[in-house]
């Protein structure tokens, strides 16, 4: 069974860095093919993807927000970092990592919970 | 960069058949997925590759994709499907990730 979940401040400061953690089980980072994706949502808003890190450590980041975000995997410890720069009040939202299995076309199966995010002095 | 146009809003009668599109240049050409989200969860994925089912997803959720338009299609509709729909796409040439604007599903 996989699982994911997200975890990280709830309250960050205008300027500062966010960094979020996705913790998963259930399957490996290591398998070909796999990858692990970092979504948002702010509230009463649309689903934005964010960044996708591959089982090879390939990433991929949105093209609106490629210069703020950076995203790394810690294939031992089944952890994947997202940490986003300058944060603004516009950020605040839901943010959700999600399993992309290998061979599925780039659908993402499996959602974690969401972790909200507020972005307020 | 790649967009995926979607209807705000859709309402049903229970029973009745909803469609949902999801419009995009040339969209045929890419496998289209789906993505239902009740108030206050993560979205569920309900269809992967243009139209098939995880499972646990009911028949009743069916899914196309020709042309500039994906449809996802609910049948025989309950209550229980009220909830926001999105599509999804993945470009593979530039092998980035996109998603629509997003549907709200009124059951009436």
């Amino acid at each position: 069974q996989i699982t994911l979940k997200e975890s990280g401040p709830t309250l960050v400061k205008p300027t500062q860095t966010l960094t979020l953690t996705c913790t998963f089980s259930g399957f490996s980072l290591s398998t070909s093919g796999v990858g692990v994706g970092w979504i948002r949502q702010p509230p009463g808003k649309a689903l934005e993807w964010l960044a996708l890190i591959y089982w090879d450590d390939d990433k991929r980041y949105s093209p609106s927000l490629k210069s703020r975000l950076t995203i790394t995997k810690d294939t031992s410890k089944n952890q994947v970092v997202l940490t986003m720069t300058n944060m603004d009040p516009v950020d605040t939202a839901t943010y959700y990592c999600a399993h992309r299995p290998a061979g599925g076309g780039g659908a993402f199966d499996i959602w974690g919970q969401g972790t909200m995010v507020t972005v307020s002095s | 960069s790649y967009v995926l146009t979607q209807p705000p809003s859709v309402s049903v009668a229970p029973g009745k058949t909803a469609r949902i599109t999801c419009g995009g240049n040339n969209i045929g050409s890419k496998s289209v997925h789906w993505y239902q989200q009740k108030p206050g969860q993560a979205p569920v994925l309900v269809i992967y590759y243009d139209s098939d089912r995880p499972s646990g997803i009911p028949e009743r959720f069916s899914g196309s994709n020709s042309g500039n338009t994906a449809t996802l299609t609910i049948s025989r509709v309950e209550a229980g499907d009220e909830a926001d729909y999105y599509c999804q796409v993945w470009d593979s040439s530039s092998d980035l990730y996109v998603f629509g604007t997003g549907t709200k599903v009124t059951v009436l």
